[in-house]
């Protein structure tokens, strides 16, 4: 069992450059999310998606943007890197918690991409 | 504004019990969670609360009183493997996502 995967786990960017973090999950749920997790705060959602061809933006969405082609796949790019995005990143799915007839569905996370910005 | 509040750190020993508290100030209530997450992996799914009361899980109990806006997570039988950042969120009615706190770190002493 898969679950979510996120690739890569480690990298260091230069200032302005960009990438892409990939998201993939394979229990055929709804809801995608990527959050950013940073010392003594609380995990912040960055985009979200609650099906293919939809996405949303969520508390910090500046400089990323994100898209939906599959259910499988969420992949998360960050335009032009600045060190202000050096963060531990997550990617996050769960059924969806309106379609599924209730909001106890929890979020799976992936193993997190620890992303460096010099 | 919406806020999430726990302590940031705890301490206590293996086998004992602790008790770990979060209060919330959010927009609508549409459940609680506690997640559990060690250091340097993803957090993974303890708990979740709805309903006012107590909600078992083996060692660990969750409890919630919206009235209050208070939930706790109890731990019982404390192990060593049981040292991680404990995470409340809250599901409130902005889009119904999550609003997360800032974790509490346990450490657990033999």
């Amino acid at each position: 069992n898969a679950g979510v995967t996120q690739t890569p786990k480690f990298q260091v960017l230069k200032t302005g450059q960009s990438m892409t973090l990939q998201c993939a999950q394979d229990m055929n749920h709804e809801y995608m999310s990527w959050y950013r997790q940073d010392p003594g705060m609380g995990l912040r959602l960055i985009h979200y998606s609650v099906g293919a061809g939809i996405t949303d933006q969520g508390e910090v969405p500046n400089g990323y943007n994100v898209s939906r082609s599959t259910t499988e796949d969420f992949p998360l790019r960050l335009l032009s890197a600045a060190p202000s995005q050096t963060s531990v990143y997550f990617c996050a799915s769960s059924k969806h918690f309106l379609l599924q007839g209730g909001s106890n569905q929890p979020q799976h996370f992936g193993d997190g991409t620890r992303l460096s910005i010099l | 504004g919406q806020n999430i509040d726990q302590p940031t750190e705890m301490t206590a020993t293996e086998g004992a019990i602790v008790q770990i508290n979060c209060t919330y100030q959010t927009s609508g209530f549409n459940g609680l969670f506690w997640y559990q997450q060690h250091a340097g992996e993803a957090p993974t799914f303890l708990s979740y609360n709805v309903l006012d009361g107590l909600e078992e899980k083996g060692r660990f109990s969750s409890f919630l009183s919206r009235s209050k806006g208070y939930s706790y997570l109890l731990l019982k039988e404390l192990q060593m493997k049981d040292s991680a950042s404990y995470l409340c969120a809250v599901r409130g009615d902005s889009n119904y996502q999550l609003i997360w706190g800032a974790g509490t770190k346990l450490i657990i002493k033999p």
